[in-house]
C-alpha cells in the first residue's frame, strides 16, 4: 500500500510556481521520499529525492517539514510542458530484504496558459 | 531519451494467449524492474532483477514470468492472457539496486512501455 497521500488535481498557471503537496504520516527514520511525473503515458521520469534535508536541482526543488510527515514539490516556473502526473513516493525497506519505491496515485497536474 | 528500450511498443492479442515483453536497460545498469499500469492507475511494482538474480517480488501473477540474461537485458512472459492483463508494462533501470550503499541514488529510468491490449 502507498504511504503517501496526494491532491488528485491542481491546476497552476504558466509562469507561475506549481507547490505540490504530499503527505507521509508513517515515514519512517531511514525512508526517503522520491519525485517522479509521468508526462501522458510516457515513461515516468525522476526529478528529485530527500531524506530530512531540503534539496534543489535543475528541475525542482523539495521541502521536506521538520517532522518529515509531509514534503512540497516546487516547480519554480511552470510551463505547459509541466503539465503531468507527479508521483511522491516513499523508499521502504520491504519483505525481500530490498528496497522498493512504493508509488501512489499521483497528482495530475494541469498548466493553464 | 532515457536509454532503456523496451520492445514492442504496441502489442494487441486475444485472450488465452501468451506474449514476450523485451526490455534492453542503460549501458552499465545492473538492475530492472518491471511495473504494470492500467489505464488511469498508478504504477504496480511487478518483479526486480539485479545482475541476472530475482532480487523482488511484488504483485505478479502466477501466469507472468520474467528474467534477466547475461547480457542483462530482460524479457516479461505473460501467458494466459486475460482481459484484465490490458495495461502499459513499463520496464524501468537503474545502476545498483534501490536505496543500496554504494552511491546509488535510487533513480530509476523508464523505457517508454510496451501497451498490451488483450481482445
Amino acid at each position: 500500500d502507498a504511504k503517501t497521500t496526494q491532491p488528485t488535481s491542481m491546476d497552476c498557471a504558466e509562469g507561475r510556481a506549481a507547490n505540490l503537496p504530499c503527505n507521509h504520516s508513517t515515514i519512517s527514520g531511514n525512508e526517503y521520499v522520491y519525485w517522479y511525473r509521468q508526462i501522458h503515458s510516457q515513461g515516468p521520469q525522476y526529478i528529485i529525492h530527500g531524506l530530512k534535508n531540503n534539496e534543489t536541482n535543475e528541475m525542482a526543488s523539495l521541502i521536506i517539514t521538520e517532522d518529515r510527515k509531509s514534503s512540497t514539490l516546487i516547480l519554480p516556473h511552470a510551463t505547459l510542458r509541466d503539465t503531468a502526473v507527479y508521483y511522491c513516493i516513499v523508499r521502504v525497506y520491504g519483505m525481500d530484504s530490498n528496497y522498493q519505491l512504493i508509488w501512489g496515485a499521483g497528482t495530475k497536474l494541469i498548466i493553464k496558459p | 531519451d532515457s536509454g532503456v528500450t523496451q520492445t514492442p511498443k504496441h502489442l494487441i492479442t486475444a485472450t488465452g494467449q501468451r506474449v514476450t515483453l523485451r526490455c534492453s536497460p542503460r549501458s552499465g545498469d545492473l538492475s530492472v524492474y518491471w511495473y504494470q499500469q492500467s489505464l488511469d492507475q498508478g504504477l504496480q511494482f511487478l518483479i526486480q532483477y539485479y545482475n541476472g538474480e530475482e532480487r523482488a517480488k511484488g504483485n505478479i501473477l502466477e501466469r507472468f514470468s520474467a528474467q534477466q540474461f547475461p547480457d542483462l537485458h530482460s524479457e516479461l512472459n505473460l501467458s494466459s492472457l486475460e482481459l484484465g492483463d490490458s495495461a502499459l508494462y513499463f520496464c524501468a533501470s537503474s545502476v545498483g539496486q534501490v536505496g543500496t550503499s554504494g552511491g546509488n541514488t535510487g533513480e530509476l529510468f523508464f523505457g517508454e512501455g510496451s501497451r498490451l491490449t488483450v481482445l
